[in-house]
């Protein structure tokens, strides 16, 4: 158990909708990650908040937004989903203490558009 | 930009044998750190080990060894006494060292690999 939490485990939802990944990280972690993890694109980097501000972007695309709210617990926003959003979506926190800051991982989310 | 490089999509290794995951990358960073992450099939993303770019002798975490070659870039993980528990999807990442907060990880293809009897 990597100590970040993610809610829910499985959504399946339709075209056109907007659904909330929801992630805590580790007790004392202020550094979130989003990764998305398709077949065809692999293992991507979309978005990094660090203490509830954003730090860094990557493949995020428009419809997709993401926030760390003051209790450091953050949550990624999809919206118009289409069917090539279906993926696993993971959250992973690190903090600056840890050697390397290294990312530890939620067990994910799977995101299922039909 | 930074790029992870698995060439390896699968690999079959017979238990208690040992096996090694090619890695190889490319930065201009010269202060870079290099990962292992297991991903078994139920899914989850595990941490294995860790190498930094100024780091003068191989990492090691228990079974786990880097072999770091910083000349030809390549950061192979070798997994010794190979367990059944060991067959999972593995994958090599890279994060380019920035001052201040960390920065986000860039993943190869991964290899996945079966432990047999």
């Amino acid at each position: 158990d990597s100590g970040v939490t993610q809610t829910p485990k499985h959504l399946i939802t339709a075209t056109g909708q907007r659904v909330t990944l929801r992630c805590s990280p580790r007790s004392g972690d202020l550094s979130v990650y989003w990764y998305q993890q398709s077949l065809d694109q692999g293992l991507q980097f979309l978005i990094q908040y660090y203490n509830g501000e954003e730090r860094a972007k990557g493949n995020i695309l428009e419809r997709f937004s993401a926030q760390q709210f003051p209790d450091l617990h953050s949550e990624l926003n999809l919206s118009s989903l289409e069917l090539g959003d279906s993926a696993l979506y993971f959250c992973a926190s690190s903090s600056r203490l840890a050697r390397a800051e290294t990312q530890y991982f939620g067990p994910g989310t799977r995101l299922l558009v039909l | 930009a930074q790029k992870i490089t698995q060439t390896q999509p699968g690999m079959f290794v017979q238990e208690k044998e040992a096996v090694t995951l090619d890695c190889t990358y490319d930065t201009s960073d010269p202060s870079y750190g290099l990962f292992w992450y297991k991903q078994p099939s139920s899914g989850e993303m595990i941490f294995l080990i860790y190498q930094g770019s100024y780091d003068q002798q191989n990492a090691t975490e228990g079974r786990y060894s880097l072999n770091f070659q910083k000349a030809r870039k390549s950061a192979n993980l070798v997994i010794s006494a190979s367990q059944l528990g060991d067959s999972a999807m593995y994958f090599c990442a890279m994060r380019e060292e920035q001052t201040g907060t960390a920065s986000k990880l860039t993943f190869g293809t991964g290899t996945r690999l079966q432990v047999t009897l």
